[in-house]
């Protein structure tokens, strides 16, 4: 099967830069992606790795090293709209089913 | 459609009853998804179906829950005798078959009384 593990929480002022952690383990590897879900919403998705290295979509970007079986998002000049919740989710095993961490809830500051 | 589609967006039911979650995928999508959230909780895998394959019904908790998928296109999460720990939001989300995204639904908001 497969398990993540990511903070529960984190909090930063607006314009700040944060970075959630996620480690994963699964037999077999496809890919790590990010959602991010607000409060009475359903997730969306953010971004995806296959292939080590940083992959950047405007104020988020997302890395991958695969030796290490770990991936983070990284959210730039941080907005209030950025708090939300994150979930880091592998693609793995034998199927490609998506599992999921946790999440992380992020909580901007003004 | 457009979107994941799930019906009914809220249900309140008596401890003990049956209830029946639907979901409508995106058109083409073969590979769905159902999850449950419980309040300020993470996504608990449910079941997957992938094609035509045998479904990966490794996350159900419990013989009361059960789903199938007709046609390949609707789903439908069916638990049974329902528990007040059932209540949560059961989301839906299909991608096109291997595709890296899955796209979810609004979610089923089930509370049990």
């Amino acid at each position: 099967g497969q398990s993540l593990e990511q903070p529960s929480e984190v909090t930063a002022v607006e314009g700040a830069i944060v970075q959630i952690n996620c480690t994963y383990q699964t037999s077999g590897f496809y890919g790590l992606s990010w959602y991010q879900q607000h409060d009475g919403g359903a997730p969306t998705f953010l971004s995806y790795n296959a292939l080590d290295g940083l992959e950047e979509t405007g104020r988020f970007s997302s890395f991958l090293s695969r030796s290490d079986s770990y991936g983070y998002l990284l959210l730039q000049e941080l907005q209030m709209k950025d708090s939300a919740s994150y979930f880091c989710a592998v693609r793995g095993g034998g199927d490609y089913k998506l599992s999921f961490g946790a999440g992380t809830t992020v909580t901007v500051r003004a | 459609g457009a979107g994941v589609s799930q019906s009914p967006s809220n249900k309140v039911t008596e401890k003990g009853k049956d209830v029946e979650l639907r979901c409508d995928p995106i058109s083409g999508h073969t590979a769905l998804y159902w999850y449950r959230q419980s309040l300020g909780q993470g996504l608990e895998f449910l079941i997957y179906f992938q094609g035509n394959s045998a479904p990966d019904k490794s996350g159900l908790p419990s013989d009361r829950f059960s789903a199938e998928r007709t046609g390949g296109s609707v789903s439908t999460l069916t638990i049974q005798r329902t528990q007040q720990e059932d209540s949560a939001v059961y989301l839906c989300a299909s991608s096109s078959g291997l595709g890296n995204t899955i796209y979810f639904g609004e979610g089923s908001w089930l509370t049990v009384v």
